[in-house]
Order: structure tokens, then C-alpha cells, then sequence
């Protein structure tokens, strides 16, 4: 089947505006995942859901962003008023249910570049 | 704090050329930890867990293994494709089973 889809998979945007990065998990998978990952480092957890619900959105840095999952599928990290910091890749993952044992799916990533 | 170190950052190798990499990590209460695969311009694709100290795991021409301090990534006779970046993370202590600390990973090359 389809693997994690996100969209857009480069987005360009001046600072201080808004923007919307999307993610289709893997059909079927209740937990859903949010990273970012800066050049050269490794990804950084910001948000994870599991159906709905933010169960974890202790990784978000300010309250500049913010994620919804409304129907338990397609995830929605929006980011009010970027600036430069906020760019990096931003990486959705899922897995069929919460539990460590539930190996996590990472889609391509969106590409964010604030100038 | 809770953290992941790589070693090496880098690492070129000849084709046939066996070697390990290295992640270690300070984390109260290891849950697990994860071996990750990351090629240029993709997202991460996930190799192996492992729970306990001890516990090895294999795929092909890499072998996990798990100590109480560290966990090896050893790859015997590589190919150019296994040239990637190998990434390892556990679970942070006290966050849900969702937050994964990540290391900064190791650059791996391998030259036919």
C-alpha cells in the first residue's frame, strides 16, 4: 500500500507569514508523529497523536505552532509568523498503534525554507 | 539529561570492508532503542529494535547489538548501496512512547 505522503514537499516563505505542512499517514495507522530535522542533525520530536488527540506535544518549541489531527487520519502542523530558525525539514511519521514495538513510518518530509 | 551520541560523524569504507558504528546513550530506564536508515532527501526507514542488553538482532549484512551503555551497528562486507546515514534513538525517559531523542547519526560511504 501507499506509504506516508506529505505535502508540500518544498514550501518557500518570507518571515512572519503563515504556513500549513500536511501529512496522509499509512491508512489504518492511529498514531501519528511529528519532526523537524535541521542540516546535519538528527530529527527532533515535536508533537505525536494518537487517534485525535495530542497525546505528547511537549517537542513543540513555542506556541508559534501548533498541529491538528481532526478525523484521526491527515495531520495539519501549522506555523504562524516564521522566521529564519523555523527552517528545516519537517517529518511526519506513523505507526499502526502507540507502543515502542510499533515500528514508526517516516514520509519524504517537507522541505521549509523561511528567507 | 537524556542523550544520543554517534561516532563516528563520518565514515568511508571499500566495498568488503567490515566495520562498526557507534551509538551511546544516557537515558534513565531504556525502553528501547532504534536503528533508523536515512537516505539523502528521504525520511528515515527503520532497521531494528532492540529491548535489552544483550539482544542482537540481524538483516542482511548489518548486525545490532545492545549493551547497557551502548549499542553497535556492525556491518559486514558493505556495498555502495548500504552508503546512507545510520541513525539511532530511545525512547526520553518519562515522554510518552512517541518521543524519540535521536542521535545526529553517522554518514556512512562505501567505495566500490
Amino acid at each position: 500500500g501507499a506509504g506516508v505522503s506529505q505535502t508540500p514537499s518544498n514550501k518557500v516563505t518570507e518571515k512572519g507569514k503563515y504556513v500549513e505542512l500536511r501529512c496522509d499517514p499509512i491508512s489504518g495507522h492511529t498514531a501519528l508523529y511529528w519532526y523537524r530535522q535541521s542540516l546535519g542533525q538528527g530529527p527532533e520530536f515535536l508533537i505525536y497523536f494518537q487517534g485525535t488527540g495530542a497525546a505528547d506535544d511537549s517537542g513543540l518549541p513555542n506556541d508559534r505552532f501548533f498541529a491538528v489531527r481532526p478525523e484521526g487520519s491527515v495531520s495539519t502542523l501549522k506555523i504562524q509568523r516564521t522566521e529564519r530558525g523555523d527552517s528545516a525539514v519537517y517529518l511526519c511519521a506513523s505507526s499502526l498503534t502507540a507502543g515502542l514495538n510499533n515500528e514508526q513510518f517516516f514520509g519524504p518530509g517537507t522541505r521549509l525554507t523561511v528567507l | 539529561e537524556d542523550q544520543v551520541t554517534q561516532s563516528p560523524e563520518a565514515l568511508r569504507l571499500q566495498e568488503g570492508e567490515s566495520s562498526s558504528l557507534n551509538c551511546s546513550y544516557t537515558v534513565s530506564g531504556l525502553r528501547g532503542l532504534f536503528w533508523y536508515r536515512q537516505d539523502p532527501g528521504k525520511g528515515p526507514e527503520f532497521l531494528f529494535t532492540l529491548y535489552s542488553a544483550g539482544e542482537e538482532k540481524e538483516k542482511e549484512r548489518l548486525k545490532a547489538t545492545l549493551t547497557k551503555k551502548e549499542s553497535f551497528l556492525h556491518i559486514t562486507a558493505p556495498k555502495p548501496e548500504d552508503s546512507a546515514t545510520y541513525l539511532c534513538a530511545v525512547p526520553r525517559y518519562g515522554g510518552s512512547q512517541g518521543n524519540l531523542i535521536f542521535g545526529k547519526g553517522t554518514k556512512l560511504s562505501v567505495k566500490p
